[in-house]
């Protein structure tokens, strides 16, 4: 089947504006994440979201970042008045299940090809 | 803090060799453990997932895991240029995973 898919691949935008970043996860699968990594360096968490269960936004930079999900499967980032330093490549990963709190275990993470942000 | 700790490298190996990468995370409720591979440009790959202490192979990759000294190592035999990548350790914690920096391999014919 297919994999995680994100829309646009690469994104270039001028400081100030708002850009919107979509991610659609593999089917079926009722966790979706949004990640960022900036050049030379790991993945940073931005925000979480299993299934009707609020979002765990904890790794949300600023008020400028917001995401959310429709219907329990497509899911757009937005950033609003973008900054030189939001330049980075904005990655979405899906899991069949998310945080199993009672075995404490984490399903595996699948990822998309991710949004290649620039902000001139 | 959680945190993932990797050396970042470049690990260099001569190619058919044994490459020995590790990593270590500091917060101990950590249940999950995952290594990924990441190709310059592209976005990361799972290559193994470990949970409980010991060893698990798969393929030419071992997983190595000792939570009593928050340790986690990924073990590639008989290396290949095409093992040439990034290599990120992961922990999961509650709703997320946490990564580190990456360790770079050169796999070198």
């Amino acid at each position: 089947g297919a994999g995680v898919s994100q829309s646009p691949s690469n994104k270039v935008t001028e400081k100030g504006k708002d850009v919107e970043l979509r991610c659609d996860p593999i089917s079926g699968h009722t966790a979706l994440y949004w990640y960022r990594q900036s050049l030379g360096q790991g993945l940073e968490f931005l925000i979480y979201f299993q299934g009707n269960s609020a979002p765990d936004k904890s790794g949300l930079p600023s008020d400028r970042f917001s995401a959310e999900r429709t219907g329990g499967s497509v899911s757009t980032l937005t950033i609003q008045r973008t900054q030189q330093e939001d330049s980075a490549v904005y990655l979405c990963a899906s899991s069949l299940v998310g945080w199993t709190s009672g075995g404490g275990s984490q399903e595996t993470q699948y990822f998309g090809p991710g949004t290649r942000l620039l902000v001139l | 803090q959680k945190e993932v700790e990797q050396n970042s490298g470049p690990l260099s190996v001569p190619e058919g060799a044994i490459a020995s990468l590790n990593c270590t995370y500091s917060d101990r409720v950590s249940q999950s453990f995952f290594w990924y591979r990441q190709y310059s440009g592209k976005s990361p790959e799972l290559i193994m997932s470990i949970y409980s202490n010991g060893d698990k192979e798969d393929g030419r990759f071992t997983a190595q895991l000792n939570k009593a000294s928050q340790y986690v190592s990924l073990l590639i035999r008989d290396s290949q240029p095409s093992d040439s990548a990034t290599y990120l350790c992961a922990a999961a914690y509650r709703r997320a995973l946490t990564f580190g920096s990456g360790t770079r391999l050169q796999v070198q014919p």
